[in-house]
């Protein structure tokens, strides 16, 4: 099966840094997903990405697929300390699959 | 919606019991998923239903798990017996894509965090 690489594993910023977390694809992904999963929750669906080369923004998170469909990014503007949480990749190959998550900290 | 709810919340038996988790998913959803999710080895689907099918249980770890999908507003996931190894939160999700060519977007239940001693 496809295997989906996602970097890093934790990241620990002050808050009003920035944050990237990246998926990075052996295969081409027809399309990817993002959830957040606050700690002691569950995942929650962010957005999909469909297009080569598609970039997305909510507020200070920005997604972008890359042009081959291989990888995939999340970047949060100036971190706030409700972005705490992990952060999942989701693709589908015969069912949805999971990435390993970044788990992003926050301090002040 | 009240979205997918899962009972129990949390579940303690000890090693050799049965355990029934169950789901109840978003109204009108097609998909019904059953993930676990531990530190070790993350987020795993287990199980998926379609129309109360099960179209793929190739990540259902042993014998030891079942699930049936009687009805489309009704899922059960059974460990029987039990063993600590299966200590984990499990989460029930449900999906209102009908293809899987593109899935549309998983909601997740609040999940069972089950501790077996």
């Amino acid at each position: 099966g496809q295997q989906v690489m996602q970097i890093p594993q934790y990241q620990h910023v002050q808050e009003g840094e920035d944050f990237t977390t990246y998926c990075n694809s052996s295969t081409t992904l027809s399309n990817i997903q993002w959830y957040k999963q606050r700690p002691g929750g569950h995942p929650v669906f962010l957005i999909q990405l469909v297009k080569s080369g598609e970039v997305k923004k909510q507020k200070r998170l920005t997604f972008q697929f890359g042009e081959a469909k291989k990888n995939s990014s999340l970047h949060i503007t100036a971190t706030q300390t409700t972005d705490v949480g992990t952060y999942f990749c989701a693709f589908p190959e015969s069912k949805l699959t999971f990435g390993t998550g970044t788990r992003l900290q926050v301090t002040l | 919606d009240a979205g997918v709810i899962q009972s129990p919340r949390h579940e303690v038996t000890e090693m050799g019991q049965e355990v029934t988790l169950r789901c109840k998913p978003i109204s009108g959803h097609d998909y019904l998923f059953w993930y676990r999710q531990t530190m070790m080895r993350g987020l795993e689907l287990l199980i998926y239903f379609n129309n109360n099918v099960p179209i793929d249980d190739s990540g259902m770890p042993e014998d030891r798990f079942s699930a049936k999908m009687p009805n489309a507003s009704f899922s059960t996931l059974k460990i029987q017996p039990s063993e600590p190894r299966d200590s984990a939160v499990y989460f029930c999700a449900s999906s209102g894509r009908d293809s899987i060519s593109s899935y549309n977007e998983q909601f997740f239940g609040p999940g069972t965090r089950l501790t077996v001693l």
